[in-house]
C-alpha cells in the first residue's frame, strides 16, 4: 500500500528565512508520481509540481526548489527567502502508475507553514 | 478561464439527512475526482468519474455515491449523514490526457453535520 509521511505538522519561520518541508513516501511500484500542493486559507488545493519516479533531477522554480531522492524515498520542498504569502498548508502526494486516467492521489497529512513578518 | 466550481460552499445538516454536492469542472476537462478532507483523516480519495463512468473508488461506505453527467458536471451524495461526515469535500478536474494528470481543485463544500 502507498503511504506518504510529512512528519512536520507545523513550522514557523521569520520572513526571508529559508524553510524545507519534508516528505517521505512508501510504494511498491517502480513507476509512480509525486506531487506537491499548497492549500491557502481559501481552501482550494493549488498544484505546485509533479515528478515521475524516473526523473531524479532537482527542480527550481523561482523561490521554490524540490529535491527528489529515490534512495531515501524522499521528495523535499524548499522555499528560499520566504514571504508572508507562502503561509499555507502544504501537501505531498503520491500516485501509482495505473495507466492513463489514474487520478487517485494518496496525500500526506500536510505541513502548516506560517511565515512571521 | 473559469476554475472548478463547487456548490454549495457551506451547508449544515443534521444526522440522518442526506446531502448532494455539485461540481462543475473546468471547460474541456472530462475527469472529475472527489476527496474528503477532515482534521483526523486528512485528505482521502472518494471516487473518480470519466465519461459518466466511475473508474476508481476509495474506501468509503456505500452511503457515499456520485455520478457524472454528459457535460462532465458531477454530483456526490451522502445519505444517512453521520457526525463523522463533517468535512471539506473537494472536487478536482483534469484533462485526462496523460498518466497521473495534474488535478485542478475547487474551493470545496464545507459540510457540518449536527
Amino acid at each position: 500500500a502507498q503511504k506518504v509521511t510529512q512528519a512536520q505538522t507545523e513550522i514557523s519561520v521569520v520572513e526571508k528565512e529559508d524553510v524545507t518541508l519534508d516528505c517521505v513516501y512508501e510504494t511498491r511500484d517502480t513507476t509512480y508520481y509525486l506531487f506537491w500542493y499548497k492549500q491557502p486559507p481559501s481552501g482550494e488545493l493549488v498544484f505546485l509540481i509533479r515528478r515521475n519516479s524516473f526523473d531524479e533531477q532537482n527542480e527550481i522554480s523561482g523561490r521554490y526548489s524540490w529535491n527528489f531522492q529515490k534512495s531515501t524515498s524522499s521528495f523535499n520542498f524548499t522555499i528560499t527567502a520566504s514571504q508572508v504569502v507562502d503561509s499555507a498548508v502544504y501537501f505531498c502526494a503520491l500516485s501509482e502508475d495505473r495507466g492513463f486516467g489514474n487520478e487517485k492521489l494518496t496525500f500526506g497529512t500536510g505541513t502548516r507553514l506560517t511565515i512571521i513578518p | 478561464k473559469a476554475g472548478v466550481t463547487q456548490t454549495p460552499r457551506y451547508l449544515i445538516k443534521t444526522r440522518g439527512q442526506q446531502v448532494t454536492l455539485s461540481c462543475s469542472p473546468i471547460s474541456g476537462h472530462r475527469s472529475v475526482s472527489w476527496y474528503q478532507q477532515t482534521p483526523g483523516q486528512g485528505l482521502q480519495f472518494l471516487f473518480e468519474y470519466f465519461s459518466e463512468t466511475q473508474r476508481n473508488k476509495g474506501n468509503f461506505p456505500g452511503r457515499f455515491s456520485g455520478r457524472q453527467f454528459s457535460n462532465s458536471r458531477s454530483e456526490m451524495n451522502v445519505s444517512t449523514l453521520e457526525l463523522g461526515d463533517s468535512a471539506l469535500y473537494l472536487c478536482a478536474s483534469s484533462l485526462n490526457r496523460a498518466r497521473a494528470n495534474v488535478l485542478t481543485f475547487g474551493a470545496g463544500s464545507r459540510l457540518t453535520v449536527l
